[in-house]
């Protein structure tokens, strides 16, 4: 498969663990907040997003957690599956006419 | 519904050359973005399109350019291409311009020899 990231930091957990892999934003005007997951050959997947007036979103198996006060964003994945090994990236957007702005990306690892 | 196409999916081309990649937003999708991707730099924005109009462009040099149709398909063109050139090049659509759901297709690997 295509590697889309050789430099990337990898985070190995085993599977049935929770995984927690964070993100530090750079703009702190930014209102919107989306992680992605990027699987070999394919493009980034959106997984779960949140609005800067949350602190906290969940979905299935997935939370994120936002913390504006220190430009911090993480996602945890519950019950870790082999499947869920990919390499996961956080964007971030403000209002208006602005790009995505992406982050550079987490490996994870789930060991069997 | 159909999701955003990339063509072609891969792509070798000499230094010197140009080349032009295509992207179909999904349907009733207007607004399409770049992204360049490589393992030193992550993905890096190229440029946003929105009713034929670029609206956004990222810090890459002029050879670099772009347009969008009527049909909102969109096409990226590098001219005289660069070993650095070589990445995944990204398309992503969304509804409107400055919405907040992008869908990604596939992407197209271009390798600069």
């Amino acid at each position: 498969g295509e590697s889309v990231g050789l430099h990337l930091p990898t985070l190995s957990v085993q599977e049935g663990d929770n995984s927690i892999i964070n993100c530090a934003y750079s703009n702190s005007a930014s209102d919107y907040f989306i992680w992605y997951k990027q699987e070999s050959g394919k493009g980034p997947q959106f997984i779960i997003d949140i609005r800067s007036n949350m602190d906290k979103r969940q979905g299935q198996r997935v939370t994120v957690l936002l913390n504006k006060t220190v430009k911090h964003l993480s996602l945890q994945i519950a019950a870790t599956q082999p499947g869920d090994s990919a390499v996961y990236f956080c964007a971030e957007k403000s209002s208006g006419n602005t790009p995505l702005v992406f982050g550079k990306g987490t490996r994870l690892s789930v060991i069997a | 519904k159909a999701g955003v196409t990339q063509t072609p999916r891969y792509l070798i081309k000499t230094r010197g050359q140009q080349v032009t990649l295509s992207c179909s937003p999904i349907s009733g999708h207007r607004s399409v973005s770049w992204y360049q991707q490589t393992p030193g730099q992550g993905l890096q924005f190229l440029f946003e399109y929105f009713s034929e109009t670029q609206r956004n462009k990222g810090n890459f040099p002029g050879r670099f350019s772009g347009r969008q149709f009527s049909n909102s398909r969109s096409e990226m063109n590098v001219s005289t291409l660069e070993l650095g050139d070589s990445a995944l090049y990204l398309c992503a659509s969304s509804l409107d311009e400055g919405t907040y759901g992008y869908t990604f297709g596939s992407g197209t690997r271009l390798t600069v020899v």
